[in-house]
């Protein structure tokens, strides 16, 4: 089946402008996670999603960042008056959400360069 | 703060021997421990995971996991030029029986050399 999809897969975009990610998770999956990667670094954990609801918010950096999912399924992450430091790959997954060791399936990521 | 900490390499191996990757955690209360493959550009993939102390096998790779010592490593045998890739270690807990997020290492570079 297909994995989890985000868009755009880049964008390009100018100091203090307004983004949207989009991602799109598996099927069925009610859990969904953004992470953010800078270059040289692991995937840093942002938010957590299980069906409609944040379940933990405690990565976003500060309040310029907001992610929403309003129907448990695609989720959007909001990122207000962007600097240069936002630049990264933003990654999204996804997992079943179920009790137990739950797998995390990783989407392709939106690079996102402020300029 | 919890940490995951990885050597960041590069690890250099000729074909045919094996790479050992090492990772330790800071949170006594992870549970859950990850191993992804990250090629260069592109997002990562899971290897395999482990949650009990010892060792776990799938094909070439073997992962290790001491609690004790809080520990985890991935041992790749038989390396391939087409393992050459960042490996990244995670580590995660659970949160009234869900799993929570994953807490990963800058990961280790990995170069398979023909």
């Amino acid at each position: 089946g297909a994995g989890v999809s985000q868009t755009p897969s880049n964008k390009v975009t100018e100091k203090g402008k307004y983004v949207e990610l989009r991602c799109d998770p598996i099927s069925g999956h009610t859990a969904l996670y953004w992470y953010r990667q800078s270059l040289g670094q692991g995937p840093e954990f942002l938010i957590y999603f299980q069906g409609t609801g944040a379940a933990d918010d405690s990565g976003l950096p500060n309040d310029r960042f907001f992610a929403v999912r309003p129907e448990g399924s695609v989720s959007t992450l909001k990122i207000q008056r962007t600097e240069r430091g936002d630049s990264a790959v933003y990654l999204c997954a996804s997992s079943s959400g179920g009790a137990g060791t739950d797998t995390q399936y990783f989407g392709p990521g939106t690079r996102l360069t402020v300029l | 703060q919890k940490e995951v900490e990885q050597n960041s390499g590069p690890l250099s191996v000729p074909e045919g021997a094996i790479a050992s990757l090492n990772c330790t955690y800071s949170d006594r209360g992870s549970q859950s421990f990850f191993w992804y493959r990250q090629y260069s550009g592109k997002s990562p993939e899971l290897i395999m995971f482990i949650y009990s102390n010892g060792d776990k096998e799938d094909g070439r790779f073997t992962a290790q996991l001491n609690k004790a010592s809080q520990y985890v490593s991935l041992l790749i045998r038989d390396s391939q030029p087409s393992d050459s890739a960042t490996y990244l270690c995670a580590v995660t807990a659970y949160y009234g029986g869900s799993q929570g997020n994953l807490i990963f290492g800058k990961g280790t570079k990995l170069s398979v050399k023909p």
